[in-house]
């Protein structure tokens, strides 16, 4: 299994508050990505990186923002959060070196805004 | 805009049938195709990677196939276990110039159930 560890794993907090979702990873790959899962939308990107402090939107963006100072950590921001951002969000990474694009998931963040 | 679809959306099958999980596209320009699966709770597990320029890729009872001129992809798995019971997505990358940078399209899955 890829090295990918998000955190935290489940978190309820309140409408207007921030939350930062964590994704690591121990596999050095330079691609890194932040989806999040729905029920009749499927998987939705919402940013990607391209290398440490390299990153861009992807399609669901508005209300989110993103850093990575380094190779293994992306974070994933909700300045304030909002209930239709209640969701399960994934990390995923995938290699540069090979150029296959295979990508590998983290197990899942639970956000659940009140 | 490319557009993944798989049917069926659910499929429910006795153990030790082999079964065929359909993925269709719209637009055949594509660097790769990969199936997962997804357990309830669980993240996505890859399954297969089927590069453009290929035609199957195998691993144990599953072979994924890929027909990029039809815009189809299927995955077959063979003896089905209970143990095969999860999600399959399908995802389709773009051909962003020869690269593995193109966007990214998922399917809505197929929901697997082998009964024992």
């Amino acid at each position: 299994d890829a090295g990918i560890t998000q955190s935290p794993r489940h978190k309820v907090t309140e409408t207007g508050t921030p939350v930062t979702l964590r994704c690591h990873q121990t596999e050095n790959h330079r691609y890194m990505y932040w989806y999040r899962q729905d029920p009749g939308h499927g998987l939705r990107l919402i940013h990607y990186s391209y290398g440490v402090k390299d990153t861009d939107k992807g399609e669901v963006s508005d209300g989110y923002s993103v850093s990575r100072s380094k190779t293994e950590d992306f974070l994933l921001t909700l300045e304030s959060a909002t209930s239709s951002q209640t969701s399960v969000y994934f990390c995923a990474i995938s290699a540069l070196v090979s150029n296959t694009g295979e990508l590998f998931f983290g197990e899942g963040s639970r956000l659940t805004v009140l | 805009k490319q557009e993944v679809t798989q049917i069926p959306a659910a499929l429910s099958v006795p153990e030790g049938e082999n079964l065929v999980l359909n993925c269709s596209f719209t637009d055949s320009a594509i660097y790769n195709l990969q199936w997962f699966r997804q357990d309830p709770g669980k993240g996505l597990t890859s399954l297969l990677l089927i590069q453009s320029s290929q035609r199957e890729q195998t691993s144990g009872r599953l072979n994924a196939s890929l027909d990029k001129s039809s815009g189809r992809s299927t995955l077959y798995i063979a003896a089905s276990q209970p143990g095969d019971s999860a999600t399959y997505l399908c995802a389709v990358r773009a051909n962003a110039g020869g690269t593995s940078y193109g966007k990214l399209t998922f399917g809505q899955g197929t929901i697997l159930t082998v009964h024992p």
